[in-house]
């Protein structure tokens, strides 16, 4: 069974531009959850989504959204970026329904803003 | 917020040593669970203990929880480098509430 796909792996954007990752689950999961892993504040939740619906959103600006398709492949958004936007946003997916059960993350994308 | 949060920060050992971590959380929780990251990588799942659970073993993992002090600690046998990594605790609450995260120990294995 394929893993959680990040893509891209790496990026590189300039203040005020936007940006999109993807990220494909295990075949069979439908949660995917995102989170934000910087130096200082560690992993941050984004959002998490459950059959194409938003199930949580954490404290982040409106600059952040996501969606989730039928496939339920998820992809998040970043418009407006700032500086410290740069971070490793990394997605994890789960087959738990209940969000008790254990993750299963990819790579991660590692986003650098100049 | 953080709900779990790790101790100590970092921890360099020999190997063949124990290496032991510990995690501390605020609210009632469904389970804990703990993870592991090698550098700039995804996180991998090592292991989970639910509420009514006091120890769980995993190979040379041996993981702790005491619900009255809200905390957990992981051990690591006999530790080889390839266990250098940043070692992280994270909390179900259940009520689908998601998995929050603490910030990680960071843990030198040193040949």
């Amino acid at each position: 069974k394929a893993g959680v796909t990040q893509t891209p792996r790496y990026l590189i954007k300039t203040r005020g531009q936007q940006v999109t990752l993807s990220c494909s689950p295990i075949s069979g999961h439908r949660s995917v959850s995102w989170y934000q892993q910087t130096p200082g504040q560690g992993l941050q939740f984004l959002f998490e989504y459950f059959s194409e619906t938003q199930r949580n959103k954490g404290n982040f600006p409106g600059r952040f959204s996501g969606r989730q398709f039928s496939n339920s492949r998820s992809e998040m958004n970043v418009s407006t970026l700032e500086l410290g936007d740069s971070a490793l946003y990394l997605c994890a997916s789960s087959a738990d329904r209940t969000n008790t059960g254990e993750l299963f993350f990819g790579e991660g994308s590692r986003l650098t803003v100049l | 917020s953080q709900q779990g949060e790790e101790d100590p920060q970092a921890l360099s050992i020999q190997e063949g040593e124990n290496a032991t971590m510990n995690c501390s959380y605020k609210t009632s929780i469904n389970n804990l669970q703990w993870y592991r990251q090698n550098s700039g990588r995804g996180l991998v799942h090592l292991i989970l203990i639910r509420s009514n659970e006091r120890e769980k073993h995993s190979g040379r993992l041996r993981v702790t929880l005491d619900t009255s002090k809200k905390s957990s600690s992981l051990l690591i046998t006999a530790s080889r480098a390839a266990d250098t990594a940043s070692y992280f605790c994270a909390t179900a609450q259940g009520g689908n509430t998601p998995l929050v995260f603490g910030k990680g120990t960071r843990l030198s294995v040193i040949a």
